[in-house]
């Protein structure tokens, strides 16, 4: 299953709203969907795993939705600590695949 | 506190063969679908491969299937990658990741290691 994130990039202000996108090209398993957040010369941090639930210690400010082919990382008021590069993850068809990335960078 | 540490990283020719390890503490080791994924420079990333907790379950990406060997030894808390035959597109970050998914190669990752450089060149 590829997977298309778009905008490729996003620029925006601290306190604004993010919403990022993720394109299945098949449909995706039991809402098996998940996003992380990468930082430069970090590793991946897992933030949403099936879709919706948030991983332990993620701020609620993040929230996913969607299912089937179409899913969506909303982050409802962007802090300083949030400016980093996302990927979302399919892990319902082997083999699990990740999206290109989308940036959220400082306006 | 969960960490993993992977070392073994570095330059090879193409042709030429690296292990990496990762060192496993603060949960029960045994317990977990263990994971190598690999990110390219600039690109996102992919998974490389898969080893079940009691290693009855290995699964590999077609990219790296026959040049790579996963293993793990629980009594050291430690998991393994075995590469041979690298090529130049092998060039890659590689960390090692827990599992929390429901199968063996269909798992979502919540903790990663800090990361492995692996450089292919001439």
């Amino acid at each position: 299953i590829v997977l298309t994130q778009s905008p490729g990039a996003l620029s925006l202000s601290p306190g604004e709203r993010a919403t990022l996108s993720c394109r299945a090209s098949q449909s995706v398993s039991s809402i098996y969907l998940a996003w992380y957040q990468q930082k430069p010369g970090q590793a991946p941090r897992l933030l949403i795993y099936g879709a919706s639930s948030r991983a332990t210690g993620i701020p609620d400010r993040f929230s996913g939705s969607g299912s089937g082919t179409d899913f969506t990382l909303t982050i409802s008021r962007l802090e300083p600590e949030d400016f980093a590069v996302y990927y979302c993850q399919q892990y319902g068809s082997s083999p699990g695949t990740f999206g290109q990335g989308t940036k959220v960078e400082i306006k | 506190e969960v960490q993993l540490v992977e070392s073994g990283g570095g330059l090879v020719k193409p042709g030429g063969s690296l292990r990496l390890s990762c060192a496993a503490s603060g949960f029960t080791f045994s317990s977990y679908t263990m994971n190598w994924v690999r990110q390219a420079p600039g690109k996102g990333p992919e998974w490389v491969s898969s080893i079940s907790g009691i290693s009855s379950y290995i699964l590999y990406a077609d990219s790296v299937k026959g040049r790579v060997t996963i293993s793990r030894d629980n009594a050291k808390n430690s998991l393994f990658l075995h590469m041979n035959s690298l090529r130049v597109e092998d060039t890659a970050v590689y960390y090692c990741a827990r599992d929390l998914g429901d199968y063996v190669g269909l798992g979502y990752f919540d903790f990663w290691g800090q990361g492995a450089l692996v450089t292919v060149s001439s």
